[in-house]
């Protein structure tokens, strides 16, 4: 099992950034994934979870901002952060279903 | 939401030690399945973060058998029996029952 997140970077307050995941050694249809990231210094920080049916459910601190997606096609989760806030400042890690699998994590920063 | 108290916030322990986290919800955490959906991930310095137990007490493939989990409801702990090097970083408990899901604020494991 591999999960690799891309996408990351530094961006302006306000404006939008699209993580990637990129999944292999399993079969990632049939597999719920989470976004959970890690503000620097600080506690892990559960933010989205997409369903194998890709049913989706939020943090309340991102609610209405980002968007949790999956190409089942490209083996790819994705998560589209919105209105960003210096506050959303963070690592950003995809893991599989229950946690089971982490990937690196991928680095966000919000600063003008 | 859940809110997770872990307890103690650091834990300072000479190899060989035993060692003990408590993890409490603010309500319980048995699911509608009859399943008990809390976890322990660990994160060792500069690594991702690793889960080593899920349904309260079942190890993950590969994670020595000097650590256990358990509990009921509410309160859960997690114990290493003896301290090794390879222990040390930050534990979290998880739980999975409740949306929006919620991580502990961590306990940090250092070598005395």
């Amino acid at each position: 099992v591999q999960l690799v997140e891309s996408g990351g970077g530094l961006v302006q307050p306000g404006k939008s950034l699209k993580l990637s995941c990129s999944a292999s050694g399993f079969t990632f249809s049939s597999y719920g994934m989470h976004w959970i990231r890690q503000a620097p210094g600080k506690g892990l920080d559960w933010v989205a979870y997409i369903s194998s049916s890709s049913g989706t459910v939020y943090a309340d601190a991102v609610k209405g901002r980002f968007t949790i997606s999956r190409d089942n096609a490209k083996n790819t989760l994705y998560l589209q952060l919105n209105s960003l806030k210096s506050e959303d400042t963070a690592i950003y890690y995809c893991a599989r279903r229950a946690l089971s699998y982490w990937g690196q994590g991928v680095m966000v920063t919000v600063s003008s | 939401d859940v809110v997770m108290t872990q307890t103690p916030v650091s834990l300072s322990l000479a190899i060989g030690q035993p060692a003990s986290i408590s993890c409490k919800s603010s309500q319980s955490l048995v699911h509608s399945d009859g399943k008990t959906y809390l976890s322990w991930i660990l994160q060792r310095p500069g690594q991702s973060p690793k889960r080593l137990i899920y349904l309260v007490s079942k190890l993950d493939s590969g994670v020595p058998d000097r650590f256990s989990g358990s509990g009921s409801e509410t309160e859960f702990t997690l114990k290493i029996s003896r301290v090794e090097a390879e222990d040390l970083g930050v534990y979290y408990c998880w739980q999975a029952t409740h949306f929006p899901y919620t991580f502990g604020a961590g306990t940090k494991l250092e070598l005395k």
